[in-house]
């Protein structure tokens, strides 16, 4: 199975901040199917990006994904209030699908 | 609006079961796979099981393979988890997903809020 190895496991940083979360596989993932998730204190995780780079519905555009292959980044370009949470990666390329342990961000 | 809504999740002994379900609602539930994922407490995410549009297929993660038991119904919009044998290592939040597209292998557009299985003597 493809192992994801998300950095840094925790960022800390103040809001308007730029945030830069990577997510690494230990091989390619087919296609670019790498997704982001963003997940808040006691909820379930909501999707942000899929095929890497494309926006989910209602995903504000301060949101971007980029990559290919074994380097996947998310960027967040100015930092809000809700934006402080984990984040996790997932590759859905490969059965099974895995996911990144995940990288928190909070507040600096 | 697409709705997933889990339930079943209790305190049990280790080496008891346990019957998970999931009511979804506000999309054609047998147009989509449909996945398990957990979360330990304070952890990250972990695939458990996901079942085809037809429950013809099933796919299991090593850590529950030959104890847990994904099903669902779809003349009542439903998706099951069946949960033998457990240990204290499988308690978590227990989240169904619902799938993009029709394919098994895809993200997760949907999820539910979670079911919290603890195991514990």
């Amino acid at each position: 199975e493809i192992v994801l190895t998300q950095s840094p496991g925790t960022l800390s940083l103040s809001p308007g901040e730029r945030a830069s979360l990577s997510c690494r596989a230990s091989q390619s993932v087919t296609s670019s199917y790498l997704a982001w998730y963003r997940q808040k204190p006691g909820q379930a995780p909501r999707l942000l990006i899929s095929g890497a780079s494309n926006r989910a519905t209602g995903i504000p555009d301060r949101f971007s994904g980029s990559g290919s292959g074994t380097d996947f980044t998310l960027t967040i370009s100015t930092l809000e209030p809700e934006d402080f949470a984990v984040y996790y990666c997932q590759q859905y390329g490969s059965s099974p699908a895995t996911f990144g342990q995940g990288t928190k961000v909070e507040i600096k | 609006e697409v709705q997933l809504v889990e339930s079943g999740g209790v305190v049990v002994q280790p080496g008891g079961s346990l019957r998970l379900s999931c009511a979804a609602s506000g999309f054609t539930f047998d147009n989509f796979a449909m996945h398990w994922v957990r979360q330990a407490p304070g952890k990250g995410l972990e695939w458990v099981s996901l079942i085809t549009r037809d429950g013809s297929i099933t796919y299991y993660a090593d850590s529950v393979k030959g104890r847990f038991t994904i099903s669902r119904d779809n003349s009542r919009n439903s998706l099951f988890l069946q949960m033998n044998s457990l240990r204290a290592e499988d308690t978590a939040f227990y989240y169904c997903a619902k799938t993009r597209g029709t394919y098994y292998l895809d993200y997760f557009d949907y999820w539910g809020q979670g079911t919290l299985v603890t195991v514990s003597s």
